[in-house]
């Protein structure tokens, strides 16, 4: 079966880091590029992280402040997101998502994992 | 950064009904957008890519259109089972912003 499975979340106090983890199966992981997305309670998605096919390229959107850092093991099938000075707001369910393309330019999010739950407080 | 206005925040409407979602861009995005369906405890769903293109394995009812700033997700012939939260996402630029959704609710 083609999926996503995310693990890793929990109970984390303010100020402590978390790993993240998303196991793929049923397709050939190294040739697609992953990102990560989360959900705050009562809130919208939130795009937190790319990363390309060989993991030398990511991006992070800005108010991630540098806290969050998107790895990938393409011989265990495995994405990696490491959170670190972990904050309340970064309460959230945390989903990858394999990307694909349209056109060699129109990228869109076609494989989702139904999220591990990080909850930081104290 | 780009922001992405959806509307509206939630509505309601009836099975059979034609519902129209539209977000819109903060700047020209060409077709670099893509609408999802979330339901709670479900894997988020690709619906509609490169702001038209219907996704694999999504019903016909569901179509999306426009492009530069100003874009539509319509479904026609509303079904119970597409009570759910709907997003738009470009992805012209870093930080690839989603809309802050649509509920829809079935009356």
């Amino acid at each position: 079966e083609v999926q996503v499975v995310e693990s890793g979340g929990g109970l984390v106090q303010p100020g402590g880091s978390l790993r993240l983890s998303c196991e793929a199966s049923g397709f050939t992981f190294s040739e697609y590029e992953m990102h990560w997305a989360r959900q705050a309670p009562g809130k919208g998605l939130e795009w937190i992280s790319y990363i390309d096919v060989s993991g030398d390229t990511t991006y992070y959107p800005e108010s991630m402040g540098g806290r969050f850092t998107s790895s990938r093991d393409n011989a265990k099938n495995s994405l990696f997101l490491q959170m670190s000075s972990l904050r309340v707001e970064d309460t959230a369910v945390y989903y990858c998502a394999r990307a694909n393309y349209y056109e060699d330019k129109y990228w869109y999010l076609d494989l989702w994992g139904r999220g591990t739950r990080v909850t930081v407080s104290s | 950064e780009i922001q992405m206005t959806q509307s509206p925040s939630s509505l309601s409407a009836s099975v059979g009904d034609r519902v129209t979602i539209t977000c819109r861009a903060s700047e020209n995005i060409a077709k670099y957008l893509n609408w999802y369906q979330l339901k709670p405890g479900r894997a988020p769903r690709l619906l509609i890519y490169a702001a038209s293109s219907l996704q694999g394995g999504v019903p016909s009812r569901f179509s999306g259109s426009g492009s530069g700033t100003d874009f539509t997700l319509i479904i026609s012939g509303l079904q119970p089972e597409d009570c759910a939260t709907y997003y738009c996402q470009e992805t012209y630029s870093v930080p690839y912003n989603f809309g802050q959704g649509t509920t829809l609710e079935i009356k």
